[in-house]
């Protein structure tokens, strides 16, 4: 089955600085790659997709791309800000028809911005 | 639009007892999943229905975890016989029935303490 590994599992940034996570897959069917963030004792929340079709999405400070070829993709957070702080986890699948539709997570990584 | 819902939100057990874990995904999304998250941890797939069929249940400890969906709707998740090593948060989520619908969204979890 599909394996994501995702790094750091720690990382501390100043305000005001950018934020960067990176994961790597194994199956090259997986197409679709989202982003959930999850604060202390709440749910993941979906903050950012991409899918295979493309290399870079960005959403206000959030930035994704994917490298279709080396099997990675990565998180950019520019401008961080103290509410940036949370758990982060990436995720892969192959949500294609008879595809496996399910989503394997990276181990996750703690983002704290320090004022 | 209501989002998916889960109870109870806490449940604290000794080894050896039962416990059963209830959820109602968002109306009209077909695919339903159960993870396991241990403490700092990823979300780890334990079973996925869509509709009231199982498609993946590689990941359910068969021995003492059981999951239905009878009617396509809401979804029981019961452990027999818990053990120390079940504390986590169980959370479900679910996904609409559209192709380019890939998004899972997650309910509230239910966060289980095995004394």
């Amino acid at each position: 089955g599909e394996q994501v590994e995702q790094l750091p599992s720690i990382l501390r940034v100043q305000e005001g600085s950018s934020a960067s996570i990176n994961c790597s897959y194994e199956d090259s069917a997986s197409n679709y790659f989202p982003w959930y963030k999850q604060e202390p004792g709440e749910n993941p929340k979906l903050i950012i997709d991409i899918r295979s079709n493309m290399e870079r999405k960005q959403i206000q400070e959030l930035i994704v791309l994917l490298d279709k070829k080396a099997k990675r993709f990565s998180l950019h957070i520019t401008d961080t800000q103290p509410g940036d702080s949370a758990m982060y986890f990436c995720a892969a699948s192959d949500m294609a028809t008879g595809g496996n539709n399910k989503l394997t997570f990276g181990q996750g990584t703690v983002l704290s911005v320090i004022p | 639009e209501a989002g998916v819902t889960q109870s109870p939100r806490y449940a604290v057990l000794q080894e050896g007892q039962a416990v059963s874990f209830w959820c109602d995904p968002i109306s009209g999304h077909d695919t339903l999943y159960w993870y396991q998250q241990p403490r700092d941890q990823g979300p780890q797939l334990l079973v996925y229905f869509r509709d009231e069929a199982v498609i993946d249940n590689s990941q359910l400890p068969s021995d003492r975890f059981s999951a239905v969906r009878p009617k396509g709707t809401n979804s029981t998740l019961k452990i027999q016989s818990a053990k120390q090593g079940d504390t986590a948060t169980y959370l479900c989520a679910s996904r609409g029935r559209l192709a380019n619908q890939d998004t899972q969204y997650f309910g509230p979890g239910t966060r289980l303490l095995v004394l």
